[in-house]
């Protein structure tokens, strides 16, 4: 079965660190760009972070440019979120998303199950 | 960066009634390949968004023929033949062509009557 699981959320105060992981079973993940999506609460979705299969092409959104480093271990078919200096406006439920260019047009096909992150004191 | 602009943002419909949603970006998504990168997203309540159109108008692998997709350039439309209860949820049009950064369109909530 094709799928996506996060872990690493939880509770953190302001300024503080917290690294969200997603490992993926079902499929190459090498073959695969992958990105970060992030839902506050009552609120819309909103794109975080991509990394293309090789780990070579990143981009990020403003938002968290400078802040968040994404990164991946194709070996070990995981993505990762390093999140720095975190803000109360991070607080969401963030989902790892792969991106499949070969059959859908590089829509985001398949979505984990979220992990939240809480920042606050 | 593009926005994508969705009305209505929310809806009640009556079962076996159709539905319908629009989508505007602030910028042409069409491609010089020829494709215009514009999908439509479910999010059920309490999971995650689900992929149900591509590419304007393809529909994603299992999702029923009474989604349809339509439109170009910066216009877009989803609709629901149909509207059945296992539709409730917050629809969201997605840019994919001007990145970074990909965009979502604010979402329509669809509800029952």
């Amino acid at each position: 079965e094709v799928q996506l699981v996060e872990s690493g959320g939880g509770l953190v105060q302001p300024g503080g660190s917290l690294r969200l992981s997603c490992v993926a079973s079902g499929f190459t993940f090498s073959s695969y760009e992958m990105n970060w999506v992030r839902q506050a609460p009552g609120k819309g979705l909103e794109w975080v972070a991509y990394i293309g299969g090789s780990g070579s092409t990143i981009y990020y959104a403003d938002s968290v440019k400078g802040r968040f480093t994404i990164s991946r271990d194709n070996a070990k078919n995981s993505l990762h979120l390093q999140m720095n200096s975190l803000r109360a406006e991070d607080t969401a439920v963030y989902y790892c998303a792969r991106e499949d260019y070969y059959s859908v047009d590089d829509a985001f096909d398949i979505w984990g199950q979220g992990t939240m992150v809480t920042v606050s004191s | 960066d593009i926005v994508m602009t969705q009305t209505p943002l929310s809806l009640s419909v009556t079962p076996g009634q159709p539905a319908s949603i629009s989508c505007k970006s602030s910028q042409s998504l069409l491609h010089s390949n020829g494709k215009t990168y514009l999908y439509w997203y479910l999010q059920k309540p309490g999971q995650s968004p689900q992929l149900l159109i591509y590419e304007v108008s393809s529909r994603f692998s299992g999702v029923p023929d009474r989604f349809s997709g339509s439109g170009s350039g910066t216009d877009f439309t989803l609709k629901i033949s149909r509207v059945e209860a296992e539709d409730v949820g917050v629809y969201y049009c997605m840019q994919g062509i001007h990145l970074p950064p990909y965009t979502f369109g604010q979402g329509t909530k669809l509800e029952i009557k």
